[in-house]
């Protein structure tokens, strides 16, 4: 099975530009992840998607959105960059199974405001 | 503030050492999993524990969950260069929380 793939994966924007950020998940999962990871704050969760609905969100500025597509891919979106936003941003794909929840992580987004 | 705490923060010993890295927290948990991520990449998953008091072994790395489900450990024997990374645990309720993680150093 191909793991989780994220696209692109280095990007360099100005502050006050928008970003869309995308990721396919593992197949056959249908909850995708979205995490940002800083050197100061670490893995940060930010929201999660299940079957087209947002089923959880961190605590993130409304700047920060996501949409899950019928076929399980997702993106998520960053409007009005500021320099903070600066960080590696991961996607995760997951399934549960019997009470056993597991996550698999693609390789990250790196995304730099300048 | 940090909902799970891992200690130590560092870590740097040398092939063949043993060495054991926590995972501590208030909160009970569903489950809990532990990563192992090498720079510029995304975590890899090592193992999930759902069962209070579970043990699990992987080769050279064995992992605990506390009877309680608010702690793990890891223990690695034997350690080797291949074990450098940043090793992160994180425990399950409605969303998914990490630790800051253990980064081990492993000197040949």
């Amino acid at each position: 099975k191909a793991g989780v793939t994220q696209t692109p994966r280095y990007l360099i924007k100005t502050r006050g530009q928008q970003v869309t950020l995308s990721c396919s998940p593992i197949s056959g999962h249908r909850s995708v992840s979205w995490y940002q990871q800083t050197p100061g704050q670490g893995l940060q969760f930010l929201f999660e998607y299940f079957s087209e609905t947002q089923r959880n969100k961190g605590n993130f500025p409304g700047r920060f959105s996501g949409r899950q597509f019928s076929n399980s891919r997702s993106e998520m979106n960053v409007s009005t960059l500021e320099l903070g936003d600066s960080a590696l941003y991961l996607c995760a794909s997951s399934f549960s199974s019997g009470g056993r929840y597991e996550q698999y992580f693609g390789p990250g987004t790196r995304l730099t405001v300048t | 503030t940090q909902l799970l705490e891992q200690s130590p923060q560092f870590l740097s010993i040398q092939e063949g050492e043993n060495l054991t890295v926590y995972c501590n927290s208030s909160s009970v948990f569903s489950s809990l999993q532990w990563y192992r991520q090498e720079p510029g990449e995304g975590p890899v998953l090592l193992v999930t524990v759902v069962t209070g008091g579970e043990v699990k072994k992987l080769k050279r790395l064995t992992f605990q969950f506390g009877d309680a489900r608010k702690d793990s450990s890891l223990h690695i024997t034997a350690a080797q260069p291949g074990d450098t990374g940043l090793y992160l645990c994180a425990g399950r309720n409605n969303d998914m929380r990490f630790g800051a993680g253990t980064r081990l150093t492993v000197k040949p």
